[in-house]
């Protein structure tokens, strides 16, 4: 599966780095999200854009900075990170309107904060 | 969302059907019972969704009760790239910022050779 494609796959960073995850969708959909998945635990909504505009912003910490330049691409920021930020971040798109609202996530970038 | 529940763990045979449960008593009208897995280090695979009438795809199929109050995820063959978890959810299939999945723990199908 290549519709959602996320780089890079695994990132090793200090606290006092910054650092960007990419994701891309190539499905033609205009609502894309970030998750994060901690070591056994569910995974946790981060951000959902729609149409290039961010509409919901889950708590998630100011060291985490999204960004949406068109529908196609998602962006995740990174500065300052915590060792407990240290988890899968899952990018996923899915059409804004229609009957067809299943998300497709792209593999995940696995992130380990030193 | 309503809340669903599923066994944490669960095994079966290669080649053998694997039946996953899944109860959501607490379901309303317009919401849709929705199936992902998670292969180990990947991410979520959308497998199939259904309101009321049993569904199937290629992936699998799905068996809801009449009452809607639970639902079985049928894998008919398993194979060992079947293992992994799965999650069971409800909600209603809306657009833009609505869409978004919460998911539970899920349960972890684990296919013996």
């Amino acid at each position: 599966e290549t519709g959602v494609t996320q780089t890079p796959r695994h990132l090793v960073m200090g606290m006092t780095n910054k650092k960007s995850l990419k994701c891309e969708q190539h499905l033609g959909h205009n609502a894309m999200y970030w998750y994060k998945q901690s070591a056994k635990k569910p995974l946790e909504l981060m951000f959902v854009y729609s149409l290039e505009e961010r509409v919901e912003n889950n708590s998630v910490p100011s060291r985490f900075s999204p960004e949406c330049p068109n529908s196609s691409h998602l962006f995740l920021h990174l500065h300052t990170l915590q060792p407990e930020d240290s988890a899968l971040y899952l990018c996923a798109s899915s059409h804004q309107q229609g009957l067809n609202y299943e998300q497709y996530f792209g593999p995940g970038t696995r992130l380990t904060v030193t | 969302d309503a809340k669903t529940t599923q066994p944490p763990s669960m095994d079966c045979a290669e080649g053998r059907a694997a039946n996953l449960p899944c109860n959501h008593s607490t379901i309303s009208g317009n919401e849709y019972v929705y199936w992902y897995r998670q292969i180990h280090s990947q991410g979520p695979q959308y497998i199939i969704h259904g309101l009321k009438n049993n569904e199937t795809n290629e992936m699998a199929s799905l068996i809801i009760t009449e009452d809607r109050k639970s639902s079985t995820l049928i894998l008919p063959h398993a194979t060992l790239r079947d293992t992994a978890v799965y999650y069971c959810i409800v909600r209603v299939p809306e657009s833009g910022a609505n869409s978004k999945l919460t998911f539970g723990k899920g349960i972890t199908l684990s296919v013996r050779p």
